[in-house]
């Protein structure tokens, strides 16, 4: 079955340091989306990504954050600076059209120390 | 920002007992998704459901799109242990809103023991 993946599922950064996280969506799909948890609190809507650009954004989503799709299959999540409170799960999710539902990746688990 | 409340935030129940989890609102979703999430993983889709009054199987699970679609339920019969984990229900952040554009509850964790 079909299935969004994420690399790596942990990292671990310093403060201050770019982290680039990386997801591979389902091959059909034309919707990414990325997606973060803070430990204990609810899923939190980053951005969304449709013809190679940005459809919209949360207020989350500041200078800092940049997604890109280098190629066919990657979408990246890139963080410039780091900041302890980015210590999270991301989640990159990706959906076939604007109205069906999005499948969401295992995750990576950023720790910023 | 639409919000969903989720009801109960914890549910502990013994293997073959029925539960219910609920989510709801004051605004008006367009559609809603059912998750579940394992500890350390992403949500793994459930069911959406669309038109009000909607009712949906999946084995043993009902979930219920309520007639003003502001609200829904999920109804596990016969529960086992293979069912715990953390229900979450998720909706389009504004009516015109793509369904990938998620407001999503705090979930209910639902604990079966044998």
């Amino acid at each position: 079955e079909p299935e969004v993946t994420q690399t790596p599922s942990h990292q671990v950064t310093q403060m201050g340091q770019e982290v680039i996280l990386r997801c591979v969506p389902i091959s059909n799909h034309l919707y990414f989306y990325w997606y973060r948890q803070i430990l204990g609190q609810k899923v939190e809507f980053l951005v969304s990504f449709y013809n190679n650009e940005i459809s919209e954004k949360s207020e989350i989503f500041d200078d800092q954050f940049s997604v890109e799709r280098p190629d066919g299959s990657n979408f990246t999540l890139k963080i410039r600076s780091t900041k302890l409170e980015d210590s999270a799960m991301y989640f990159c999710a990706s959906s076939e059209a604007e109205d069906s539902e999005a499948f969401f990746g295992q995750g990576t688990r950023l720790t910023v120390v | 920002t639409q919000l969903l409340e989720q009801s109960p935030q914890f549910l502990s129940i013994q293997e073959g007992e029925n539960l219910t989890v609920y989510c709801n609102s004051s605004s008006v979703f367009s559609s809603l998704q059912w998750y579940r999430q394992e500890p350390g993983e992403g949500p793994v889709l459930l069911v959406t459901v669309v038109t009000g009054g909607e009712v949906k199987k999946l084995k043993r699970l009902t979930f219920q799109f309520g007639d003003a679609r502001k609200d829904s339920s999920l109804h596990i019969t016969a529960a086992q242990p293979g069912d715990t984990g953390l229900y979450l229900c998720a909706g389009a952040a504004t009516i015109t809103d793509s369904w990938g554009k998620l407001q999503f509850g705090a979930g209910t964790q639902v604990v079966v023991t044998p």
